[in-house]
Order: C-alpha cells, then structure tokens, then sequence
C-alpha cells in the first residue's frame, strides 16, 4: 500500500542550527513534492515545491532534496530560529499534476534558545 | 486579498444532524480541496474540484456530498452527522504548480 512516513516524535534544535527532517515514501512515484508548514490551530502554509528531476531546491534558509532512487526528501533549515518552531508536512502527488496531495502526518519542530 | 475563507469556525452537532460547510477563495485558482485532519492521521482528502462543473471523489468521501457553486466556492456538505466526522476540515485551493492555499479550518464536534 501507499505510504508516507515522517517521523512522528518532535524534533527540538537549538536555536542557530540546522534543522533537518525526512520525508519517506512508498508506492508513490510522484512527480512532484511539496513542503508545508503548519503552526497549531491554523491551516498548513506552503513552503516549497520540487520536481522528480530536481535534486535540490533553496528558498532563503530552507532547501530541500528529493531522492526518486531513495524515495525520500529532506527538508533543511539552516540558522533555525524560535520562529521556525511547527509542525512540518511533507505532500506529494501521484497523478502528475501536483494538485491531488496526499500528506505525510508532519514533524514537530521545537528550536529552543 | 482575502485568500480562502470557511465559515463556519467552530460547529457543534448532534449525531444525525446536517450542516453545509461553505469555502471560498479570492485568487482566480481552478483546483479546490476539502481535506480533514485528525490527530495522527495527517491530511485526508475528501473531495476535490479540478475546475468549475467538476467534482471527484478523494481518499474518505463516505458521508459528504460537495457542490462547486462556481469558480470561487466550493462547499462541503454532511447529509447526517455522525461522531466518526468529528475533525478539523480544511479548504484549499490551487493553481498550477505555485502550491495549495488553505483556509483557517472549521473545528467540527459531533455528540
């Protein structure tokens, strides 16, 4: 069956340092990849979008990768702030038009001073 | 620029009541989206809309109907409630490949 792992226990981070979370996938070969954020008691805000044949992508401190042959993705922030500390969603789309998303269930991030 | 709206905020019913969720988006975008979100579940979603006149059943469509009024609503109706459609709903909307764009949610209790 299809699935989308992230990993469910928080991630805390000192303030300065670079946070980074997976996104694993199975079943799925996605053409797209997509990075939201979701800040408690709000609606997830979008982030980023990278294709299949993209390696890398960067917006300002976040830069995500997406490995096809390892069915992952990685999201990075460098110089993590307080302000970075939410929940993380990973979504991807298998129909090739990266509208029909299926989400992972997020990452807490927790940057600590 | 308002971006996506949901009314209601928060909602109460009693099981086998109904009740119309409405969304609307200001941005012109031909794709809208209910999803719900349960704790430990992440995103589902519901009902999907590619473009005005269309509708398409997503991943839980058991116990909604939709109707795409035009191209800037897109509401999601519960015929009769049930306590199992107790979550937080989401719209959204999109365009193309700049990403989805959510709305605030409507926190839904079913007694």
């Amino acid at each position: 069956s299809q699935k989308i792992e992230q990993n469910s226990e928080a991630l805390n981070i000192q303030e300065g340092k670079t946070a980074t979370l997976t996104c694993n996938y199975t079943n799925y070969s996605p053409a797209y990849l997509q990075w939201y954020r979701q800040d408690p008691g709000r609606g997830p805000v979008f982030l980023l979008l990278i294709r299949e044949n993209e390696k890398e992508k960067r917006k300002e401190r976040l830069k995500v990768t997406f490995d096809t042959t390892l069915k992952q993705s990685l999201f990075h922030i460098t110089a993590s702030q307080p302000a970075d500390s939410a929940t993380y969603l990973c979504a991807l789309d298998n129909t090739g038009t990266a509208s029909k998303l299926t989400f992972g269930t997020g990452t807490r991030l927790q940057v600590t001073l | 620029n308002a971006g996506v709206t949901q009314t209601p905020k928060f909602q109460v019913l009693k099981t086998g009541q109904s009740m119309t969720l409405q969304c609307a988006q200001d941005m012109n975008h031909n794709s809208m989206y209910w999803y719900r979100q349960d704790p430990g579940m992440g995103l589902r979603l519901i009902y999907y809309s590619a473009s005005e006149g269309t509708t398409d059943k997503g991943e839980v469509p058991n116990g909604y109907n939709v109707s795409r009024l035009n191209k800037r609503e897109f509401s999601l109706r519960l015929e009769s409630a049930a306590p199992s459609q107790t979550s937080v709903y989401f719209c959204a909307s999109s365009e193309g490949l700049a990403g989805g764009h959510f709305g605030p949610g409507t926190r839904l209790t079913v007694l």
